[in-house]
């Protein structure tokens, strides 16, 4: 059964605080993929990555960054947490030619 | 870039048929998607075209052309639990295969 599994489902952080979401999945997908999701403005790309070490910006990059040192593991990093960084964000992988996995989602609330 | 557009809200009936249309611009298309979306939910793959035609998986089908830049899903004998939202996505194969979601479709059932 296919695995997209992020860290958290629930996180509560303060303004300014360093706030890293990991995402693992266990496919041997080359694409991974960061979202977030608000009421209105549906799903928005913020990073994603289609090899090891390698990574994109998205539509939304500012104030967040990636890392993948392995394939398995894309990681989100929020460098100063703010208040307008409160979202959903959703983890999502895929192959060149399969349909895209999302993982459960982190319901992120900066406070 | 990629545009996705589809209608923000829709409205049907039980037992009846709805078709939610999705238009797209891309610049390396490589495969169109549809998901579905429950309240608080992570979103869950409904279907998959990367060559024009329909596709048919039970209730639900889904159409694409290319040329056209269009798709649409239509599902059949409504039911209550149909109730969610819809999102389309497309694949880019000029960007390294990234995808981009529509802000979706908020699909309410009434008896």
């Amino acid at each position: 059964d296919v695995k997209v599994t992020q860290s958290s489902r629930y996180l509560v952080k303060r303004t300014g605080e360093k706030v890293f979401l990991e995402c693992v999945q266990d496919m041997d997908h080359e694409n991974m993929f960061w979202y977030r999701q608000d009421p209105g403005l549906g799903l928005r790309l913020i990073y994603f990555s289609y090899d090891v070490k390698m990574k994109e910006k998205g539509d939304i990059p500012e104030g967040y960054s990636v890392s993948r040192e392995k394939k398995e593991r894309f990681s989100l990093i929020l460098e100063s947490a703010s208040t307008n960084q409160t979202s959903m964000y959703l983890c999502v992988t895929s192959g060149s030619d399969t349909e895209a996995f999302f993982g459960q989602g982190t319901r992120l609330t900066v406070v | 870039g990629q545009n996705i557009d589809q209608p923000t809200e829709m409205t049907a009936t039980e037992g009846a048929i709805v078709q939610i249309n999705c238009t797209y611009q891309t610049s390396g298309f490589n495969g169109l998607f549809w998901y579905q979306q429950h309240a608080g939910e992570a979103p869950t793959f409904l279907s998959y075209n990367v060559l024009d035609g329909l596709e048919e998986k039970g209730r639900f089908s889904s159409f694409l052309s290319r040329s056209k830049g269009y798709s649409y899903l239509l599902l059949k004998e409504l039911q209550m639990k149909d109730s969610a939202s819809y999102l389309c996505a497309v694949r880019d194969r000029r960007g390294n295969n990234d995808m981009r979601f529509g802000a979706g479709t908020r699909l309410t059932v009434k008896p």
